[in-house]
């Protein structure tokens, strides 16, 4: 079965502590990407990846970092997390063929205090 | 990536059929209408998508008027566990660089006992 899995599905920090979300894919897909949900901002893209080694910007990508070391694994990386990324988070990936769906992770839902 | 318009909300009544309308009239000749769903705060799941033929899946009928303009997903017997936010995105993929799915407000349905 297709998967994406994020971890932690939930998690409370506090500013300045370093912490990172996992995400980890079974379909073999060369693209992931990051996105931060918002109240009334739809998703918003962070940071993608269209293959091992290679990382990109997206949108909204002040505070966060990003590595894919191996094509299964995407992590996404708050080195001093601020309240203002308290959000909630998905991990997509897809196929490169043109035309085709995006699969999304289960979310996880960040609060900075 | 064109403009789409859905109404905020719906209802419907279980077992019914449920009819959500998207209005995409500045489509280009090479975009795809995608449909999307998000089940409260859940990852963001693949419904269908079409070019300009009307396409049907498992889980529901995608109807795309000749000009374009307009489309409509069509849940044939809708039940409890498909009240959701729905997502009308209407994207070309060229299979190179970002894949950025924008997602808008979207269609809240209630499917009703």
């Amino acid at each position: 079965e297709a998967q994406v899995t994020q971890n932690p599905r939930y998690l409370i920090t506090v500013t300045g502590k370093k912490l990172t979300v996992t995400c980890s894919q079974n379909m073999n897909h060369e693209y992931m990407s990051w996105y931060r949900q918002d109240p009334g901002l739809g998703l918003r893209q962070i940071y993608y990846s269209m293959n091992v080694e290679v990382t990109d910007k997206g949108d909204v990508p002040e505070g966060y970092k990003v590595s894919r070391k191996e094509k299964r694994n995407f992590p996404l990386i708050l080195e001093s997390p601020s309240p203002n990324q308290t959000s909630l988070y998905f991990c997509a990936t897809k196929s490169p063929s043109m035309n085709t769906e995006a699969f999304f992770g289960q979310g996880t839902r960040l609060t900075v205090v | 990536d064109a403009k789409t318009t859905q109404p905020p909300s719906m209802d419907c009544a279980e077992g019914r059929a449920a009819n959500l309308p998207c209005n995409h009239s500045t489509i280009s000749g090479n975009e795809y209408v995608y449909w999307y769903r998000q089940i409260h705060s859940q990852g963001p799941q693949y419904i269908i998508h079409g070019l300009k033929n009307n396409e049907t899946n498992e889980m529901a009928s995608l109807i795309i008027t000749e000009d374009r303009k307009s489309s409509t997903l069509i849940l044939p017997h809708a039940t409890l566990r498909d009240t959701a936010v729905y997502y009308c995105i209407v994207r070309v993929d060229s299979g190179a660089g970002s894949y950025q799915l924008t997602f808008g407000k979207g269609t809240k349905l209630s499917v009703i006992p």
